[in-house]
């Protein structure tokens, strides 16, 4: 099984919103990613959670706080977003972060649409 | 840093076969994949290959990999309507996280 989960499937947000995306796998992976993707083009990095640590921040603003509470589970809090955050957030997973690169493969969720009004 | 580069568009009538190109500048890429999204989807892995391979089969999907031209391409045989979709192609070298093309974009026609 080489599922990601993602919840809620939409999400629309007023700016002074706080609100919170989730990401959950059940494949023993111990490393999990946030990406942005906006229409029409690749998927940027944001987060990586390396063994439930942050490992890596790609200079995100910090109206968005992940945090990784267990090996299983992902989240990104949202607050006092803007228009231009409208996009499709993607979660993934991987067996590593940092090691070989074999471990790096990785599995994406489906994605939570947000839409900032 | 790396740079990966693909054709923005691909257009091919149902049946024939599609081939998507992608080249890349760091040649210490140690594993190259191709991701498929659908409208509205999120990224389903269609395949990957190990840079110590040339070649690699999968049903009616087939990876070239040349080292020396760092150039990698995807052929779909049977092209079929559902394969219609933006194709990824993405490198992971050392220690960096994946890579990503700006993807490529097939129609096919009926």
């Amino acid at each position: 099984d080489t599922e990601v989960t993602q919840t809620p499937k939409h999400l629309v947000m007023g700016m002074t919103n706080k609100k919170s995306l989730k990401c959950e796998q059940h494949m023993g992976h111990r490393a999990m990613y946030w990406y942005k993707q906006k229409a029409k083009k690749p998927p940027e990095l944001m987060f990586v959670y390396s063994y439930e640590k942050l490992s890596i921040n790609e200079s995100v603003p910090s109206r968005f706080s992940p945090e990784c509470p267990n090996s299983s589970l992902l989240n990104l809090h949202l607050h006092a977003l803007q228009p231009e955050d409208s996009a499709l957030y993607l979660c993934a997973s991987s067996q590593e972060a940092l090691a070989g690169a074999q471990g790096k493969t990785q599995y994406f969720g489906p994605g939570t649409r947000l839409l900032v009004l | 840093g790396e740079d990966v580069e693909q054709s923005l568009f691909l257009s091919v009538r149902e049946g024939d076969s599609s081939v998507i190109n992608c080249t890349y500048t760091d040649s210490s890429s140690t594993y190259l994949y191709w991701y498929k999204q659908e409208p509205g989807a999120g990224l389903q892995l269609l395949t990957y290959i190990f840079s110590n391979m040339d070649m690699k089969q999968d049903q009616r999907l087939t990876v070239l990999l040349n080292k020396k031209d760092k150039h990698l391409s995807l052929r779909i045989a049977d092209t079929q309507t559902g394969d219609s979709a933006i194709y990824f192609c993405a490198l992971v070298s050392g220690n960096t996280p994946l890579v990503f093309g700006k993807g490529t974009r097939l129609s096919v026609i009926a």
